[in-house]
């Protein structure tokens, strides 16, 4: 099993700012990813964190908004970028050796004024 | 368009009883799907993982059946008691391409009532 911790565990933040949350993972893994999950709604995959590449994004996510860097097996950010209210819900990062068992960090609550 | 529902509405049990929590989906033809915990304010917990040509898998008091035919999981606690309250959610793992990811449902909120 692998413990996850994410920080921030929250934030509040302005209109147009922009928020990095970081995922540390207590044992290399080979995949990280992040999702998103809005209040009473399903998780929503953001992307895959890749090590030494850029992120794989899913439709509707774009680097430019959720860039995402992963420098090495344990440790992940993703930064929310010109934040706007839409942007407001949880940000989880989960970890895994092999997809069919994901860990998942406790989550970012963001809420965008 | 692929959908993976689960029921919206929460499922209130009396302590003591089994609660049954389904999962359907369509356009996917998953690998395998898994049912994960979540408690409010906290991060999804691995539950089970049950593959396509598996029928049923158990877990202490926890049992999932998977229906390919039906394109149907259901996801059985026997023996309920007031701790297993939470939301249950049920993803799959499908893809094409050399692409594959996991894909979670909605969730479906358990109550033990006492």
């Amino acid at each position: 099993s692998a413990v996850i911790s994410q920080k921030p565990s929250r934030d509040i933040c302005q209109r147009g700012t922009s928020l990095t949350i970081q995922c540390q993972v207590d044992s290399q893994v080979t995949m990280m990813f992040w999702y998103r999950q809005q209040p009473g709604q399903s998780l929503t995959l953001i992307a895959t964190a890749n090590q030494g590449s850029e992120a794989t994004y899913e439709s509707g996510f774009v680097i430019d908004k959720f860039p995402i860097s992963r420098p090495n097996l344990t440790f992940s950010t993703l930064t929310v970028s010109n934040m706007s209210p839409e942007d407001s819900s949880i940000y989880l990062c989960s970890a895994s050796g092999a997809l069919e068992t994901q860990y998942f960090g406790p989550g970012t609550r963001l809420l965008v004024l | 368009s692929q959908k993976i529902e689960q029921n919206s509405e929460a499922l209130n049990i009396q302590e003591g009883k089994t609660a049954t929590l389904t999962c359907n989906y369509t356009n996917y033809s998953p690998a395998y799907l898994q049912w994960y915990r979540q408690d409010p304010g906290r991060g999804p917990v691995f539950l089970l993982l049950i593959r396509e040509n598996e029928k049923e898998k158990r877990k202490e008091r926890l049992k999932v059946t998977f229906d390919t035919t039906l394109k149907q999981s259901l996801f059985h606690i026997t023996a309920s008691q007031p701790a297993d309250s939470a939301t249950y959610l049920c993803a799959l793992l499908a893809g094409s391409g050399g692409y594959q990811k996991v894909t979670f449902g909605t969730g479906t909120k358990l109550q033990v009532i006492p």
